[in-house]
């Protein structure tokens, strides 16, 4: 039972290039969550998925594009990367996210370095 | 929305000894209260979690404290061993049922 899985574990960019970090969980899972997390600041919701064939934004969104593109995947799109978008994304899933004591469930993580 | 701080930033403490986090929010709304570890290289995984009607809940050597009133709750690990070494988070989820971390504490334990 592999979880949550993320695709790629490492990304080098430069400034302009776009792309795709993939996500997808195999739990059955209603929702699903993209993160970023940078040094000092914990992790902050950049979008998330709270059903299929919904997605809202959460905190930090400016800059990216997701697509929920079935129930098992959620994927993250960074259309004009810069340095600033530089960070360690996360991808979660939970069964639904609208109860109230729901554990999440995270992906290993893809490292993103934008030059 | 949620406000919250994370104390302290890094901890050391000695191989058996105690540690304690300690975690405020701002979001009086607020009724699901979890901690998460995250280890070197991996995603964070929720270690204990208590809802707003508990005030106390242990497994084994951590536990979870709540108090509503001041608005803050803390994680306890008791008898500390190398592995607990990881950074810690408060993720208390607001009233959009959102998580909202806290910023981490990096916990040592010196064998």
């Amino acid at each position: 039972n592999a979880g949550v899985t993320q695709t790629p574990k490492f990304q080098v960019l430069k400034t302009g290039q776009s792309m795709t970090l993939q996500c997808a969980q195999d739990m059955n899972h209603n929702s699903m969550y993209w993160y970023r997390q940078d040094p000092g600041m914990g992790l902050r919701l950049i979008y998330y998925s709270a059903s299929e064939g919904t997605t809202d934004k959460g905190e930090v969104p400016n800059g990216y594009n997701v697509s929920r593109l079935n129930k098992r995947e959620f994927s993250l799109r960074l259309e004009s990367a810069a340095p600033s978008q530089t960070s360690v994304y996360f991808c979660a899933s939970s069964e639904s996210g609208r109860t109230t004591n729901e554990k999440l469930f995270f992906g290993s993580g893809t490292q993103l370095s934008v030059l | 929305g949620e406000n919250v701080e994370q104390h302290p930033s890094t901890l050391s403490v000695q191989e058996g000894d105690s540690a304690v986090i300690k975690c405020t929010y701002s979001d009086s709304a607020s009724n699901y209260f979890p901690w998460y570890k995250q280890e070197l290289g991996k995603g964070p995984q929720l270690i204990i979690d208590i809802r707003s009607n508990v005030g106390e809940k242990k497994d084994q050597r951590i536990a979870v404290t709540l108090n509503k009133t001041a608005k803050h709750f803390s994680l306890h690990i008791t008898e500390t061993q190398p592995e607990d070494s990881a950074v810690y988070f408060c993720a208390p989820k607001d009233s959009s049922y959102k998580l909202i971390f806290g910023s981490g504490t990096r916990l040592l334990v010196r064998p």
